[in-house]
This record gives structure tokens, sequence and C-alpha cells, in this order.
């Protein structure tokens, strides 16, 4: 199994201004993944996060918008740029293990807030 | 199109009696594999159970056990004797053994236990 470190897990932001969420997994991992979820709600994904390339966006989620790192195999970071009172949600972050049948891993999640 | 579907969107159950959670999956892939993940109120996502396709033989964890239809595309959560702790959102998820790393998760089922 893998722990996953994410932070903050909290945040209240002005809008206007951007965000950068951390995710730190304690095992090197295929893929990390990043999703957003409205409190009650199910998970969207935002972006598979490559490492040593650019992320591959899912439909409605940009670059400009939700810029991803991942330099490495246990390290990621997303963006959340100009924010928007309609950002405020919940952003997780996610890995898949290096075997076939293995579950995803979570990060505690960012509770983020734009006032 | 993969979706997964979780028509039920609240539950309750009484402390000590058994519920059962239900799932449905579209695919016309043969191999894949599905999930139960609990999301409690503190948001990190944690994995209840784990079902390969080819397996015949329902998959259990103590008091969680699945009853997978396969021909059905069906993948219910059964909980035994009930704990206040079993309170939460639980996600059924699907992934495709060959055609990609992603996670497709249902829109989830919020469970209350009664005591």
């Amino acid at each position: 199994s893998a722990v996953i470190s994410q932070k903050p897990s909290r945040d209240i932001c002005q809008r206007g201004t951007s965000l950068t969420i951390q995710c730190q997994v304690d095992s090197q991992v295929t893929m990390m993944f990043w999703y957003r979820q409205q409190p009650g709600q199910s998970l969207t994904l935002i972006a598979t996060a490559n490492q040593g390339s650019e992320a591959t966006y899912e439909s409605g989620f940009v670059i400009d918008k939700f810029p991803i790192s991942r330099p490495n195999l246990t390290f990621s970071t997303l963006t959340v740029s100009n924010m928007s009172p309609e950002d405020s949600s919940i952003y997780l972050c996610s890995a898949k293990g290096t075997g076939m049948n293995t579950e995803a891993f979570f990060g505690q999640g960012t509770r983020l807030t734009v006032v | 199109a993969q979706t997964v579907t979780q028509s039920q969107p609240e539950m309750s159950v009484q402390e000590a009696e058994t519920v059962t959670l239900s799932c449905t999956y579209d695919t016309s892939e043969s191999d894949y594999y599905l999930f139960w993940y609990k999301q409690p109120p503190s948001r990190q996502m944690i994995l209840v159970i784990r079902q390969e396709a080819y397996k015949q033989q329902n998959a259990t964890e103590n008091r969680f056990s699945v009853n997978f239809q396969k021909a059905a595309k069906s993948f219910s959560l059964k909980i035994s004797d009930s704990q206040l702790g079993d309170a939460a959102m639980y996600f059924c998820a699907y992934r495709p053994a060959y055609t990609g790393n992603q996670f497709y998760f249902g829109t989830g089922t919020s469970l209350t236990v009664i005591p």
C-alpha cells in the first residue's frame, strides 16, 4: 500500500489568486491523478499527472487553469489559477501502484474556499 | 462509455443489522477490477474491498462482502453487523484491466448507522 500526504488540508483564498496543492507519496507509483469533488458528490477527474511530461487533462479542464507538475515518481502538484468562487471544492490527489490489480490510494484532500 | 451507477443516494441501517449497497456498471471490457471505497467525514478515501472480474468467487473482508454478478454487471456491497463507524459515503469504482489506468467512480451512497 501507499501513504499519500496532501497539503494544505484546507485554505481560504481571495478570488484572482492561485493556490498550489502538494501531494507526496511514500513509495514510487506509476500513476498519479487529481480529482475535484463537490461536497456530498462524486469524484471528477481533472487530469493524470505524468512523470517527466505534460499532464493529460480531461474534458473541461485546461492546463492554463490547472497546471500540474510531476517531477518524479513520488511527488506532484496541482495549481488552481486565477481562482473564482466556482473553484471552491475539495481537491483530491490519488496514486496507483505498479501492480495490475492495485487499487487507487488517496490523500486527505484539500478543501478550498474562494471568497 | 464506461459508467458506474449507484442508485441509492442515501441508505440507513440499524446498528448490528445488515445493509446492502447497490452498484451497476457499463463496460464492453471483459477484464476489469471493481472496488468499494469508504469516505468518512474526514474526507480520506479508504479501500473497503476489491474484486477481480475474472474471479467468480465473491470477495470478502471481515464484515464486508460483495455480490458480483458479471453478466448483470452488478457489484453490490453487503455490510454485516453494522457499526457506528461504518457511517460514511460509499463509492463504487471500476477500472479496466488493460485499456488505460483511469478509475471510474459512481455518485456515492451516504450510509447512516442508527444506534
